[in-house]
């Protein structure tokens, strides 16, 4: 069963661009969660999709925004960069259903310069 | 919402000896507690999770408490090996949620 892929895995941009990182989950898993993750932070929650439908959302401002298509593949697309915004982004899926294991993905390195 | 505390953010030990890293919660409808190793450069990944119906859970030289009362948990690894070297995540989730609330990390470096 193959795992959770991410892409790009590193992603060098400049202030001001846009972003889009892409996310395939396993095979059956419907629930696509996207983290920020800084040094010290932790695992910052972005939002989460289920079926199509964004589910949960986190604390993030709108330039911070994502959608899941019908095969369960979701993007996460970032605009009008900042530097602050560089971070490794991780997402997780699961078969959706609340309190289970999370499947994590290798994650995109941003760097924004 | 939920918020985890936890501590401490570095812990360093000599191998063979044992780590303890604490978590406390503030939702009291939390039930569902999972603990995530993220060694260097790589994912995370869950090595245990317990739920609030069992005080205890242990797996080989890993063991996970958990307090209801005083709403927090704790991992607890025996005899440790620089391969445990890694950052560790606890996390709290209720049934309402479906995703679970992360704490800031533990840096474990085992010494050889």
């Amino acid at each position: 069963k193959a795992g959770v892929t991410q892409t790009p895995r590193y992603l060098i941009k400049t202030r001001g661009q846009q972003v889009t990182l892409s996310c395939s989950p396993i095979s059956g898993h419907r629930s696509v969660s996207w983290y920020q993750q800084t040094p010290g932070q932790g695992l910052q929650f972005l939002f989460e999709y289920f079926s199509e439908t964004q589910r949960n959302k986190g604390n993030f401002p709108g330039r911070f925004s994502g959608r899941q298509f019908s095969n369960s593949r979701s993007e996460m697309n970032v605009s009008t960069l900042e530097l602050g915004d560089s971070a490794l982004y991780l997402c997780a899926s699961s078969v959706g259903q609340g309190n289970e294991k999370l499947f994590f993905g290798s994650g995109t390195q941003l760097s924004v310069l | 919402g939920e918020n985890v505390e936890q501590h401490p953010s570095t812990l360093s030990v000599q191998e063979g000896d044992s780590a303890v890293i604490k978590c406390t919660y503030s939702d009291s409808a939390s039930n569902y507690f999972p603990w995530y190793k993220q060694e260097l450069g790589k994912r995370p990944q869950l090595i245990i999770d317990i739920r609030s119906n069992v005080g205890e859970k242990k797996d080989q030289r890993i063991a996970v408490t958990l307090n209801k009362t005083a709403k927090h948990f704790s991992l607890h690894i025996t005899e440790t090996q620089p391969e445990d070297s890694a950052v560790y995540f606890c996390a709290a989730s209720s049934g309402g949620s479906y995703i679970p609330t992360f704490g800031r990390g533990t840096s474990l470096i085992v010494h050889p």
